[in-house]
């Protein structure tokens, strides 16, 4: 069971917009920023979002990260088919050292 | 360009050891933490261990951090001279099979380059 909670399934059709969420207690999410991956299939994960909203150069801006209390999302505007992978999310975790989320497999339909 | 290539996987029984590394290139290796993260098959993404940069100390006088799960048992280190991150994995356990990857942090961004992965299978 992780720490940071994700629904483990998320779906759209091309050109939709679908959000991902990620709760978590208030002494880890709360307190830390939130990371953002993406892992194709048979791929390694790939930096989405940092530090609760940034794209890392490169990282299209139809991905977009927020965080509000214990919760953060990732939203993904404009849904394309390879945009189809499992999404993690990710914070700190003090004395656990840094935790993800289980993952949400997001299909493209 | 940023490298990470891991190596050293394999088939080891339970009880057994294996030395994984990480070549870096492409950045100042020494000027990075690096961190090793697994992921079983079909499963998700699971920390195991980080260290510091060179000459960063923790409040702790630590500079290595380890997943609950890996304490005692593994150890992680580098050769900066040789740009190298290893993890010295000792008695194995079966719920250690895992791909595990080698991960740059930048500043506490974790993961902004990651390598493609080694797989470890603990089986008798």
């Amino acid at each position: 069971q992780s720490v940071l909670t994700q629904p483990p399934s998320a779906s759209g059709t091309p050109g939709q917009r679908v959000t991902i969420s990620c709760s978590g207690s208030s002494s880890i999410i709360g307190s830390n920023y939130v990371f953002w991956y993406q892992q194709l299939p048979g791929t390694a994960p790939k930096l989405l979002i940092y530090k609760n909203n940034q794209r890392p150069s490169g990282v299209p801006d139809r991905f977009s990260g927020s965080k509000s209390g214990t919760s953060a999302s990732l939203a993904i505007s404009g849904l394309r088919s390879e945009d189809e992978a499992v999404y993690y999310c990710a914070t700190w975790g003090g004395s656990l050292g840094w935790v993800f989320g289980g993952g949400t497999k997001l299909t493209v339909l | 360009e940023v490298q990470l290539v891991e190596s050293g996987g394999g088939l080891v029984q339970p009880g057994g050891s294996l030395r994984l590394s990480c070549a870096a290139s492409g950045f100042t290796f020494s000027s990075y933490w690096m961190h090793w993260v697994r992921q079983a098959p079909g499963k998700g993404l699971v920390w195991v261990a980080r260290i510091n940069s060179d000459g960063a100390i923790d409040r702790d006088g630590t500079t290595t951090r380890y997943a609950d799960s890996v304490k005692g048992r593994f150890t992680i280190s580098r050769d900066n001279a040789k740009n190298t991150l290893h993890l010295q994995m000792n008695s194995l356990r079966v719920e250690d099979t895992a791909v595990y990857y080698c991960v740059r942090d930048r500043e506490w961004v974790l993961g902004d380059y990651w390598g493609q992965g080694t797989l470890v299978t603990v089986s008798s």
